[in-house]
């Protein structure tokens, strides 16, 4: 099993339809995280779990919703989305949060919205 | 606040030339560096991190990276490199005691035959 799986790899979707993206760690990681990739801009850091518990929402938009149901699995709820949401969806997990753990990514999601 | 600015957007090199891609960051508290590799449709992997001591790190593929305190920077060289390296790299800082990242806009490496 490869460390960080995120499926699916491509989405495209209107801007009325609701999607989920998933993303599934085999690392025995406490903490996963959730990255926007735009072009040409740094990564964005989205969402932070650590131990099942959200510590970090980084001004996103409701249009967002995370879910971790435990601490191998993280979704990402996507509703009304709007053009400028299209990008690279990445997930990522590290053993802890307190600084200088490696992160591990995920391959991303591709989401186009329409 | 913490910012990372690497400079260079691209870089074309030839083969077995060596490469030094810029980082500078700008931060008001301690942070641990990393450089990490993006290789087309795939998601970020670790070339190597400073978090204390030899301010000299080696990573893997050979890369490596100097760190220096009184010009913050945190600039990754290979003495050769080969096509295979040739993906988009990103420097990245993590404030001591945090779970914040905060990474630069990514330099794309193109080796040429």
């Amino acid at each position: 099993e490869t460390g960080v799986t995120q499926t699916p790899r491509h989405l495209v979707m209107g801007m009325t339809n609701k999607k989920s993206l998933k993303c599934e760690q085999h690392l025995g990681h406490n903490a996963m995280y959730w990255y926007k990739q735009s072009a040409k801009k740094p990564l964005e850091l989205m969402f932070v779990y650590s131990l099942e518990e959200r510590v970090e929402n980084n001004s996103v938009p409701s249009r967002f919703s995370p879910e971790c149901p435990n601490s191998s699995h993280l979704f990402l709820h996507l509703h009304t989305l709007q053009p400028e949401d299209s990008a690279l969806y990445l997930c990522a997990s590290s053993q802890g949060t307190s600084g200088g753990d490696t992160q591990y990514f995920g391959p991303g999601t591709r989401l186009t919205v329409l | 606040a913490q910012s990372v600015t690497q400079l260079d957007s691209q870089v074309p090199v030839f083969e077995e030339a060596p490469v030094e891609l810029r980082c500078n960051y700008s931060s008001s508290v301690s942070v641990y560096l990393f450089w990490y590799v993006q290789y087309p449709n795939q998601g970020l992997q670790l070339l190597l991190k400073y978090l204390s001591g030899s301010t000299l790190v080696k990573g893997i593929n050979g890369f490596e990276a100097e760190f220096n305190k009184s010009q913050t920077s945190f600039h990754l060289r290979k003495p050769s490199v080969h096509i295979s390296d040739t993906a988009e790299y990103f420097c990245a800082v993590s404030p001591w005691g945090t779970y914040k990242y905060i990474f630069g806009t990514g330099t794309r490496l193109k080796v040429l035959a």
